[in-house]
């Protein structure tokens, strides 16, 4: 079955630093992957998509790589700071016609002061 | 403003009392989503819908029903034969006319059984 897997342990860094999160998957081949971030007892807010066929997206302090041959995302924020504390989630979607989001479990990151 | 409308908030069900989540987009998105979120979990798939009057099941629709009758609407049902409704739940909608597009989320219910 599609299995999508995060760093299910927090992710703590100093203020200043970058930030490197990890989305692998096995037994699916996406089109499309997306990463978004969620407050506590909030909905997920999106931050960015990137297709199959780009290997690396950015956006303002965030950026997004996709290796279809290692089945894995990596996002960065770099020069991070205390505001961009919260749980970040990778998402899946084929392009078969069926708009169909799969989410990863999430990695909380907290940024320390 | 265009978005994406949850109610209620929080929500409590007696054990054997079907609870109905209400869902409203005006955004103009053809696909809506329900999710449910588990404490440390990720966001699991309940029903979505592509279109209005169809809908299909997603991986854990079992317990659950939904209705399209309204582009803008998309309610979740909770009945008593789901075992274990506890839980956050999550409401989107989303595009379909350019590819796969992000997905707008509502804030969410959280729904306890007492």
């Amino acid at each position: 079955s599609q299995k999508i897997e995060q760093n299910s342990e927090a992710l703590n860094i100093q203020e200043g630093k970058t930030a490197t999160l990890t989305c692998n998957y096995t037994n699916y081949s996406p089109a499309y992957l997306q990463w978004y971030r969620q407050d506590p007892g909030r909905g997920p807010v999106f931050l960015l998509l990137i297709r199959e066929n780009e290997k690396e997206k950015r956006k303002e302090r965030l950026k997004v790589t996709f290796d279809t041959t290692l089945k894995q995302s990596l996002f960065h924020i770099t020069a991070s700071q205390p505001a961009d504390s919260a749980t970040y989630l990778c998402a899946l979607a084929s392009n078969s016609g069926t708009y169909k989001y799969i989410f990863g479990t999430g990695t909380r990151l907290k940024v320390l002061a | 403003d265009g978005g994406i409308t949850q109610s209620p908030k929080y929500l409590f069900r007696k054990e054997g009392q079907n609870v109905t989540l209400s869902c409203e987009q005006n955004l103009n998105h053809d696909a809506m989503y329900w999710y449910r979120q588990d404490p440390g979990q990720g966001l699991r798939l309940i029903y979505y819908s592509q279109i209005v009057n169809d809908f299909q099941k997603g991986d854990i629709a079992e317990g659950y029903s939904v209705s399209r009758e309204k582009k803008e609407s998309f309610p979740l049902t909770v009945t008593s034969a789901q075992k274990n409704p506890t839980a956050f739940y999550l409401c989107a909608s989303s595009t379909v006319d350019s590819g796969v597009t992000e997905a707008f989320f509502g804030q969410g219910t959280r729904l306890t059984v007492v």
